[in-house]
């Protein structure tokens, strides 16, 4: 049973456009949801993380959206660069979760062309 | 800090084999976690540990795969005997805390082992 389903699976983004990748959830009880950014040979790394009390959180170029009725949250790249280019995972937790309670999405391969 | 050590990076192995993963976790950290990733399951936890106890192991595939910490620098991964489905990238990581999501609990990945089982 896939708790947090993560589309698209790949997306390629000009240089410069904007990069959204979008997950799922139905879990009630998930109140903290972070997003994981892997490159290559690397492994994944936490880049940004919202809880449900607030719509939308910014850290630089990256803005993650909440949309709590929806049980739906998105992950916004702005001015997109190669750099970006690796592979993002959106996660959820529950409420008092442990790290058992730590669950992905399937993750999404993103390039950004020069 | 050199951040979570794994070794080895790459490992190809025949089957019927025993392969061992290793893992240095960040030095002040309680908590040290496995994880598998293959593209049709995404990343899953197999087992982790708090101050070198293991804590849930409910992740572990089968038998064929254990894991120990005998202390706070050190953990394996063991599979024995290995078979070509477990041919895949583990994932060690480590945070100071268990609970998710709290401050300063951040899980911290290492780099990988990628597992070829022929």
């Amino acid at each position: 049973q896939q708790q947090v389903k993560q589309s698209p699976q790949s997306l390629i983004v000009q240089k410069g456009g904007i990069s959204i990748i979008n997950c799922a959830y139905e879990n009630t009880a998930f109140d903290y949801f972070p997003w994981y950014q892997q490159f290559p040979g690397k492994g994944p790394a936490l880049l940004i993380a919202i809880r449900p009390d607030v719509s939308e959180k910014k850290e630089g170029r990256f803005t993650i959206s909440f949309n709590k009725s929806a049980k739906q949250f998105s992950l916004h790249i702005m001015d997109s660069q190669p750099g970006d280019s690796a592979t993002y995972f959106c996660a959820a937790v529950p409420s008092g979760g442990g790290a058992d309670g730590l669950t992905f999405g399937k993750g999404t391969h993103l390039i950004i062309q020069p | 800090d050199a951040g979570v050590i794994q070794s080895p990076r790459h490992e190809v192995t025949e089957m019927g084999q025993e392969v061992t993963l290793r893992c240095k976790p960040i030095s002040g950290h309680n908590s040290l976690f496995w994880y598998r990733q293959t593209m049709m399951r995404g990343l899953e936890l197999l087992i982790y540990f708090n101050n070198n106890v293991p804590i849930d192991d409910s992740g572990m595939p089968e038998d064929r795969f254990s894991a120990k910490m005998p202390n706070a620098s050190f953990s394996t991964l063991k599979i024995q005997p290995s078979e070509p489905r477990d041919s895949a990238v583990y994932f060690c990581a480590s945070s100071r805390g268990l609970a998710v999501g709290l401050r300063d609990n951040e899980q911290f990945f290492g780099p990988g082992t990628r597992l070829t089982v022929l």
